[in-house]
């Protein structure tokens, strides 16, 4: 099955800092979505951006989805400490059988320093 | 307060042993989902769930089984068939399978096998 890739696998920035996160995939997809993981918890959605969309807000979050390229990214914008997790971004294609899979990333570890 | 419990949250077995993993839901969600997560990996989808009584292997299924007895229960078995059992399990549930490409997913906060 098709994977979404983060780039970067791990981010360092201060406090006030922006973070831009990178996600790459293979094949056609129906949506693309960004979560959020904090150290030993579960995850949380963020955000969902369809396939025919470009640019999606939400509050500090910015995501771009750029399907000719099958790439988006995910910018946070004045990052706080409290941001510090992983990110996963998640693929929603079809995988046969009138049936859709998300499929995840391996993520990217942001650390944000006060 | 609505949402998704795992219990245990920790929890320790043998190896040989079988486990089952609880997994309940009371957002009146019809898809439920299994996935394992190794540290430093994303999520792979063990089994998932559309509706009662109904489930289908995901990418990784060997050695592992569930059961959909009610829509508020999805429990996880981690069968001595696994090979490598020692994982964190999530849990998840969206509203339902057939567009759940076009829904998110709710987890929960996890449990953490570990066998010895």
């Amino acid at each position: 099955s098709q994977q979404g890739e983060e780039d970067p696998q791990a981010l360092s920035i201060q406090e006030g800092e922006n973070a831009t996160m990178n996600c790459s995939y293979k094949t056609s997809i129906n949506n693309l979505q960004w979560y959020r993981q904090n150290s030993g918890r579960g995850l949380v959605h963020l955000i969902l951006i369809r396939s025919n969309e470009r640019e999606k807000h939400s509050g500090r979050l910015r995501v771009t989805l750029d399907t000719s390229k099958k790439s988006s990214s995910l910018l946070i914008t004045a990052s706080r400490a409290a941001d510090t997790a992983s990110y996963f971004c998640a693929t929603d294609a079809y995988s046969g059988a009138g049936s859709y899979q998300l499929t995840f990333g391996k993520g990217t570890k942001l650390s944000v320093i006060p | 307060d609505g949402g998704i419990t795992q219990s245990p949250k920790y929890l320790f077995r043998k190896e040989g042993q079988n486990v089952t993993l609880s997994c309940e839901q009371n957002l009146n969600h019809d898809a439920m989902y299994w996935y394992r997560q190794d540290p430093g990996q994303g999520l792979r989808l063990i089994y998932y769930s559309q509706i009662v009584n109904d489930f289908q292997k995901g990418d990784i299924a060997e050695g592992y089984s569930v059961s959909r007895e009610k829509k508020e229960s999805f429990p996880l078995t981690v069968t001595s068939a696994q090979k490598n059992p020692t994982a964190f399990y999530l849990c998840a549930s969206s509203i339902d399978h057939a567009t759940s490409g076009r829904n998110e997913q709710y987890f929960g906060p996890g449990t953490r096998l570990t066998v010895t």
